[in-house]
């Protein structure tokens, strides 16, 4: 079944960029997504990627993938505190179920 | 629209408690999911509903845990007995039927759970 991996933590200063990772097992999702979640909230969709792209940017946001690598990666420019959640990539598998990633806990410090 | 809603927001109870949570999806989705979040864990699924169907419960991890949809605007996740591993953040998310290979789930603000 698919598996989802990244890294646990990350810390930047304001103003820097943020590149978080992920890797997948499971390369059949026509979509790859990353979602965000804030402070006691749901999960949000933030940005998402057709399978067939390499890149996408999307204002401060570029989403890189590597299908040979099976590697996804969000950049955010700029960052800023309020960018401070979790961040989970996220597949889908072969029975139709969004599949996540362990999350990344992206912390902003000034 | 006033996107999924779940309450309680908080439930605080004892070990042997029965516990129900509640969720209301999007008006109009066809699909429903249950999630558990903790610190260990991380984000797992336990049971998704397709027009008020369950249609995949292998996430539920055991016999106290059971999962209803009656109608398409309300479902409720509910432990019998509860114990202190059940403590966690309980997600409700709820989508439209995914379009040419496009999901996106909506997710409520979630319950978290602490049993004593």
């Amino acid at each position: 079944g698919e598996d989802v991996e990244q890294s646990l933590f990350l810390s930047v200063r304001e103003g820097d960029s943020s590149v978080i990772n992920c890797t997948y097992t499971d390369s059949s999702s026509t979509y790859l997504y990353w979602y965000k979640q804030e402070p006691g909230a749901g999960l949000q969709l933030l940005t998402y990627i057709f399978s067939n792209m390499d890149m996408k940017q999307d204002q401060r946001l570029t989403v890189l993938l590597n299908k040979k690598d099976k590697h996804l990666s969000l950049r955010i420019a700029d960052t800023q505190t309020g960018d401070s959640a979790i961040y989970f990539c996220a597949g889908v598998s072969n029975t139709d179920k969004l599949i996540f990633g362990t999350g990344t806990r992206l912390q902003v410090f000034p | 629209d006033a996107g999924v809603i779940q309450s309680p927001r908080h439930e605080v109870t004892e070990m042997g408690q029965e516990v129900t949570l509640r969720c209301k999806p999007i008006s109009g989705h066809d699909y429903l999911f249950w999630y558990r979040q903790t610190m260990m864990r991380g984000l797992e699924l336990l049971i998704y509903f397709n027009n008020n169907v369950p249609i995949d419960d292998s996430g539920m991890p055991e016999d106290r845990f059971s999962a209803k949809m009656p109608n398409a605007s309300f479902s409720t996740l509910k432990i019998q007995p509860s114990e202190p591993r059940d403590s966690a953040v309980y997600f409700c998310a709820s989508s439209l039927r995914p379009g040419q290979g496009f999901y996106e789930q909506y997710f409520g603000p979630g319950t978290r759970l602490t049993v004593t």
